[in-house]
């Protein structure tokens, strides 16, 4: 079955780089996010990557994928207290419009 | 625009209450879904729409009806409210299966 997997947490200082890993089990997935979540709030769409690429950058944000390795990495660069938040992974399951998320990172950002 | 817009943001239940959690967004988007996280287990997809009168079940649907008269509008009832129900719901719409969802900001619901 579906199954996307991250590590509970992650502890950075500030100027740092962060990477959050994530990997999953479905090789249909097309298209894979990362999310992030602060306290109280809903998730805010960070990134995605098509599943034929191997790498994304927006401005502090660098998606890596392995497609072999079904691994997804987001590598926040310059970490900031800004930063400390949960960050989803998920995936899209082929054509549908299913998303299976994992259990989420909590980054912790030291001054 | 407003986004995704869920109400209300707090409700205790009592069990075997029934309730709808409100789900409006002023986006013209045609995917809708909602979602429960609970500590742990990120996040459960319920039920979904991909436009007005079309509804579908995700992984947990159980318990939890939908319907999708508007597009604006995806309401979530709970039928008869359990503790297991116990959860923070998320509403989350987008405009093309592509895109990524933007989600609503929550509604904590407690069932004692």
């Amino acid at each position: 079955g579906e199954d996307v997997e991250q590590s509970l947490f992650l502890s950075v200082r500030e100027g740092d780089s962060s990477v959050i890993n994530c990997t999953y089990t479905d090789s249909s997935s097309t298209y894979l996010y990362w999310y992030k979540q602060e306290p109280g709030a809903g998730l805010q769409l960070l990134t995605y990557i098509f599943s034929n690429m191997d790498m994304k950058q927006d401005q502090r944000l660098t998606v890596l994928l392995n497609k072999k390795d079904k691994h997804l990495s987001l590598r926040i660069a310059d970490t900031q207290t800004g930063d400390s938040a949960i960050y989803f992974c998920a995936e899209r399951l082929g054509a549908t419009n299913k998303l299976i998320f994992g259990t989420g990172t909590l980054l912790a950002v030291q001054p | 625009n407003a986004g995704v817009t869920q109400t209300p943001k707090f409700q205790v239940l009592k069990t075997g209450q029934s309730m709808t959690l409100q789900c409006a967004q002023d986006m013209n988007h045609e995917y809708m879904s909602w979602y429960r996280q609970d500590p742990g287990m990120g996040l459960r997809l319920i039920h979904y729409s991909v436009g007005a009168g079309i509804t579908d079940q995700g992984e947990v649907p159980n318990g939890y009806n939908v319907s999708r008269s508007t597009t604006e509008d995806f309401p979530l009832r709970l039928l008869s409210a359990a503790p297991s129900q116990t959860s923070v719901y998320f509403c989350a719409s987008k405009r093309s299966l592509r895109d990524g969802y933007t989600f609503g900001s929550g509604t904590r619901l407690t069932v004692v």
